[in-house]
């Protein structure tokens, strides 16, 4: 139980173009979704939280007009790339937890999407 | 941000022996995870520790705490091959936010 897919597994765009990223919970509820970043040989950056059917929160220094998120359902949120650069290039990784916001709440990870921007 | 910094970066054994790595953090915490994650993958939940227990086991993991020094270690014991992986201490402090920690890099050799 508690599997989290990604789609694509892998992509490459131009510079320019835009770029959208799902997240699925395939077996529980999501209530709340994470989207982290991980430049190679680095840690894992969290970008935002989402809750279903609210505005995703930010963390500083992540651009929401950049990088949108929609949660628009209990199993489903997306990322999108916008005019994605190559310095966007990295490994995008969600996770969701079907508790919510506590501090002892279980992340469940997704496989991650890697983006090349060209 | 980031809280956890791991020791040592990277750390390479031979099959059958113990690997050891160490997460220090800054601020108080809720609780601390582990995670692994394999070459361009995403991560695997190992291990849970909160922040009024001090030792915790599963299978050949053993997790330690010591809240005082802001410290914990993961021990992988009887090591496999398919243990190569990369390792990350992460801490929840008063939210629900996993702080990651920069990660160890463990090769274990047949």
């Amino acid at each position: 139980g508690a599997v989290v897919s990604q789609h694509p597994s892998w992509v490459i765009c131009k510079s320019g173009t835009s770029v959208k990223i799902e997240c699925r919970s395939l077996d529980f509820q999501a209530t709340t979704m994470f989207w982290y970043r991980q430049f190679p040989k680095q840690s894992l950056m969290l970008m935002a939280t989402s809750n279903e059917g609210s505005k995703a929160t930010y963390e500083q220094g992540v651009e929401k007009d950049k990088f949108l998120i929609n949660h628009a359902s209990l199993t489903l949120s997306t990322l999108t790339v916008t005019s994605a650069h190559p310095e966007d290039s990295s490994f995008y990784i969600c996770s969701a937890s079907n508790r919510g916001r506590a501090p002892g709440d279980t992340q469940y990870f997704g496989p991650g999407t890697r983006l090349t921007v060209l | 941000s980031q809280q956890g910094e791991e020791d040592p970066q990277a750390l390479s054994i031979q099959e059958g022996e113990n690997a050891t790595m160490n997460c220090s953090y800054k601020t108080s915490i809720n609780n601390l995870q582990w995670y692994r994650q394999n070459s361009g993958r995403g991560l695997v939940h190992l291990i849970l520790i909160r922040s009024n227990e001090r030792e915790k086991h599963s299978g050949r993991l053993r997790v330690t705490l010591d809240t005082s020094k802001k410290s914990s270690s993961l021990l992988i014991t009887a090591s496999r091959a398919a243990d190569t992986a990369s390792y990350f201490c992460a801490t929840v402090s008063n939210d629900y936010k996993l702080s990651f920690g920069a990660g160890t890099t463990v090769t274990v050799r047949a």
